[in-house]
């Protein structure tokens, strides 16, 4: 089966650097990766995803990497702000088109930003 | 439309007791995952049900636990005789589809054995 490698699994960073959060996986059938943020007492929340046709995809501050060939992908948190601190988590599935896929996900990397 | 909903909130229960987790997909969702999220840990796949039906199960522990999402009512995860070990929390996602892109996650049930 899949397995997602995450690191690091902290990280502390000032507000306004940048943070970057990467993820190794497993099973080159994974085609699909999205990320989560999970704050103290909630649920994940999807923040960002790529398929694995696309190499880049950004959104504002949030943007993710992906590299098919080394079979790792990456959050990349710009301009960080205190709102940003949170738990996030990687995960990979192998779902495709109409065919339902369970996530495989990372152990999860404590952010935390600093005012 | 509320979102997933997931009750109790918490839960704790003495070893060799009974545990169900209740989850209410949002309107119009007849997908439902349960995860379980260990302490420190990222969350792992347990069970994938549609509507009356299982589809996968292939995370769920052989014994003790067991998962039903009726025509009717919320979908029931179901712990006997839990132990120590099952100490956690425990999220269920819907989806309107099979589209994971679409699925979103409950606040969690987090579950302690005493």
């Amino acid at each position: 089966g899949e397995n997602v490698e995450q690191h690091p699994s902290t990280l502390s960073v000032q507000e306004g650097d940048s943070a970057v959060i990467k993820c190794t996986y497993s099973d080159s059938a994974s085609n699909y990766f999205p990320w989560y943020k999970q704050e103290l007492g909630k649920g994940p929340q999807l923040i960002i995803d790529i398929r694995s046709n696309v190499g880049e995809k950004k959104d504002q501050r949030i943007a993710v990497t992906l590299n098919k060939t080394a079979k790792h992908f990456s959050l990349h948190i710009t301009e960080t702000q205190p709102e940003d601190s949170a738990v996030y988590f990687c995960a990979a599935s192998s779902a495709g088109g109409t065919s339902y896929g369970k996530l495989t996900f990372g152990q999860g990397t404590i952010l935390t930003v600093h005012p | 439309n509320a979102g997933v909903m997931q009750n109790p909130r918490h839960l704790v229960r003495r070893r060799g007791q009974e545990a169900r987790l209740r989850c209410s997909p949002m309107k119009g969702h007849s997908h439902v995952y349960w995860y379980r999220q260990l302490p420190e840990e990222g969350l792992k796949f347990m069970v994938y049900l549609q509507k009356e039906n299982i589809i996968d199960e292939s995370g769920m522990p052989k014994e003790r636990f067991s998962a039903e999402f009726p025509k009717e009512g919320p979908s029931i995860l179901r712990i006997q005789q839990v132990v120590r070990g099952d100490s956690a929390a425990y999220f269920c996602a819907s989806s309107p589809t099979t589209e994971l892109k679409l699925a979103f996650f409950g606040q969690g049930t987090r579950l302690t054995v005493v």
